[in-house]
């Protein structure tokens, strides 16, 4: 296994652009989660994949994010006109199955800062 | 729904004493129970994964228990060194959550291992 990638691993935007983060799971991981970690909290789900499907969305996600995992391979999540709340830690994670011996592995982050 | 909640948020021993960090979550309903170590500005490192029907797991100098009836889990760690220093994260996966897979985190405990 080559873990859990992402990239970039450091995003600076202005408030209004979009951007796009990519997320390369473990290889032959059926499930695919996106979470959000802000400063000094735990990490949040936003949405998940099994596959190439996305099964479940969160609250948090608002129509100005949208995730797409084409072919159940690498995932991306774009942010449109980004807003100084979406400031955060991306983190993406894999795992093999939905058992419940499962372990997710968590890719490094991609840290957005918006001005 | 389920919450989950770590106590102390800060914690700060000197290197070879022994340590326990708390977690509680408030629906007894889960799959398991997953403790994470997470280095500053970094992802998260799977540390121990605990099923609803056991009661601990061990890894090295990691213990981790669970007792659901109390919704508590704790993670020992036996003769802290400095590198154990961090932030140690606890997750349930809920039955609430259905076939998600979903992890529900709590805020953190952040570690100092004194030398």
């Amino acid at each position: 296994d080559t873990g859990v990638s992402q990239d970039p691993r450091h995003k600076i935007t202005k408030r209004g652009q979009n951007v796009t983060f990519r997320c390369d799971p473990i290889s032959e991981h059926n499930r695919l989660y996106w979470y959000r970690q802000t400063l000094g909290q735990g990490p949040e789900f936003l949405t998940y994949f099994q596959n190439e499907a996305q099964l479940e969305k969160s609250r948090l996600l608002s129509d100005r994010f949208s995730a797409e995992r084409p072919k159940g391979s690498f995932s991306t999540l774009e942010i449109q006109r980004t807003e100084q709340g979406d400031s955060a830690m991306y983190l993406c994670a894999s795992s093999r199955g939905d058992r419940v011996t499962d372990t997710q592995y968590f890719g490094p982050g991609t840290r957005l800062t918006v001005l | 729904k389920q919450e989950v909640t770590q106590i102390p948020a800060a914690l700060s021993v000197p290197e070879g004493e022994n340590l326990v960090l708390n977690c509680s979550f408030t629906d007894s309903a889960i799959y398991n129970l997953q403790w994470f170590r997470q280095d500053p500005g970094k992802g998260l490192t799977s540390l121990l994964l605990i099923q609803s029907s056991q009661r601990e797991q061990t890894s090295g100098r990691l213990n981790a228990s669970l007792d659901k009836s109390s919704g508590r889990s704790t993670l020992y760690i036996a003769a802290s060194q400095p590198g154990d220093s961090a932030t140690y994260l606890c997750a349930a996966r809920s039955v609430g959550s259905g076939n998600t897979g979903k992890l529900i985190f709590g805020q953190g405990t952040t570690l100092q291992v004194k030398p």
